[in-house]
């Protein structure tokens, strides 16, 4: 399986700190991407790495990618209490057939930012 | 910003009956997926679309399953007799490019069977 893998399960912590969650997956991939999914709601692309990057920025996001322990990070920097949600890693497969990817999601970090 | 969005937001049907759930992809997208997320579990992948055809299904997408594009703006999913154990949230997303594919995921639709 491809699947990632999110850690923690669930991480509660106080407006104005860090968040960091980390994502591990099995096999070799292209991409990793990183989502948010407020309770009962879509999911929101946040950032894209490759996997020849080790590294990305995106505002108070930090991603990075450690292709040899097939692992990433995600880091939530200055958090605010609408940052409460579940992040998700997710990897991409190349279809069989050709011209498309699926995304292999984990089961996701709930985070709690208190006020 | 230009969405991925999905109609009906919740849909209740009877078991046995048919459901069609509907999405608008991103005008300029070329990739179209389905996606489900039985309530407390992973979103799990069940059809891409590419090029008018079907590039991958899983083994959830069994043939009571079925996908279109009817015009050059609707992305279809159609459930022909649905299951109890097809209440999950139905996300649609749509990709510009293949890779990398970043996709944008509509706000889903519930889909309750009874």
């Amino acid at each position: 399986s491809q699947q990632g893998e999110e850690d923690p399960q669930a991480l509660s912590i106080q407006e104005g700190e860090n968040a960091t969650m980390n994502c591990s997956y099995k096999t070799s991939i292209n991409n990793l991407q990183w989502y948010r999914q407020n309770s009962g709601r879509g999911l929101v692309h946040l950032i894209l790495i490759r996997s020849n990057e080790r590294e990305k920025h995106s505002g108070r996001l930090r991603v990075t990618l450690d292709t040899s322990k097939k692992s990433s990070s995600l880091l939530i920097t200055a958090s605010r209490a609408a940052d409460t949600a579940s992040y998700f890693c997710a990897t991409d497969a190349w279809a069989v057939g050709g011209g498309s990817e699926k995304l292999v999601f984990g089961k996701g970090t709930k985070l709690t930012v208190n006020p | 910003e230009p969405e991925v969005t999905q109609t009906p937001s919740h849909q209740v049907t009877q078991m046995g009956q048919e459901v069609i759930l509907r999405c608008v992809p991103i005008s300029n997208h070329l990739y179209f997926y389905w996606y489900r997320q039985i309530l407390g579990q992973k979103v799990e992948f069940l059809v891409s679309f590419y090029n008018n055809e079907i590039s991958e299904k899983s083994e959830i997408f069994d043939d009571q399953f079925s996908v279109e594009r009817p015009d050059g703006s609707n992305f279809t999913l159609k459930i022909r007799s649905t299951k109890l154990e097809d209440s999950a949230m139905y996300f649609c997303a749509s990709s510009e490019r293949g890779d990398p594919a970043e996709q944008y995921f509509g706000p889903g639709t519930r889909l309750t069977v009874t």
